[in-house]
């Protein structure tokens, strides 16, 4: 069975300061995992995707995370938080035939100005 | 925007009614996919569709249904509704069946409340 961990329910970081947020998975078989963003009353956006190419993923606004098998975690991370990065991500790994998708419980994002 | 679109925004019934959630998918998306957002369980995919075909079946109460249509655009039925289904029902389309390489694009949802 395929299902990711987020290890932070919450995590506050100052405006301009590094961002981690962090997800472990588990799955009987190479995994595709990806980062989807929800910010307030809008739909997930996604933010990058692992498919078993390059184990660093770049995304969308300056987002990165990096597949690590040995640690079965795919953690996201920024250089330097911006406001506007103040909203809920979701780590997902999806099935073996990629139709399904299986979520996190989700982090909430807090930047302080 | 998406290019999801999902009517109605809001929608508040009573125990026991029924409801209909529409979808339109992204144009060229052959796959659309429903999502259910509710504080004790999280995001729970329901159920996939694929060119009107169902292709994937998730956490799907019996009390729901969904189809697509010819045209690509899918409707969720909700029936015998309980205070538990009260949610945010989101719609996600794809170009193709498997999302392992394409990207699924999420509507605004549709935010269920059964008094």
């Amino acid at each position: 069975a395929q299902s990711v961990t987020q290890l932070d329910s919450h995590v506050s970081v100052s405006e301009g300061t590094p961002v981690l947020l962090r997800c472990n998975y588990s799955s009987s078989y190479s995994p595709s995992l990806f980062w989807y963003v929800q910010h307030p009353n809008k739909g997930l956006q996604l933010l990058l995707k692992y498919t078993s190419a390059a184990t660093l993923v770049k995304g969308i606004n300056g987002f990165e995370a990096e597949f690590k098998k040995s640690e079965t975690s795919f953690h996201l991370t920024k250089p330097s938080a911006h406001m506007s990065d103040a909203a809920e991500y979701f780590c997902v790994v999806s099935d073996w035939t990629g139709n399904q998708f299986y979520f996190g419980t989700g982090t909430s994002l807090t930047v302080i100005p | 925007d998406s290019g999801v679109t999902q009517t109605p925004k809001h929608l508040i019934t009573a125990t026991g009614q029924r409801v209909t959630l529409r979808c339109s998918p992204r144009s060229g998306d052959l796959s659309v996919y429903w999502y259910q957002q509710s504080l004790d369980q999280g995001l729970q995919f329901l159920i996939q569709y694929y060119n009107g075909e169902e292709r994937a079946k998730g956490n799907i109460l019996e009390r729901f249904s969904a189809q697509q249509f010819p045209d690509l655009h899918s409707e969720l039925n909700l029936s015998s509704l309980e205070l538990g289904d009260s949610a945010l029902y989101f719609c996600a389309s794809s170009v193709a069946d498997r999302s392992t390489s394409y990207e699924q694009y999420f509507g605004p949802g549709t935010r269920l409340t059964v008094t």
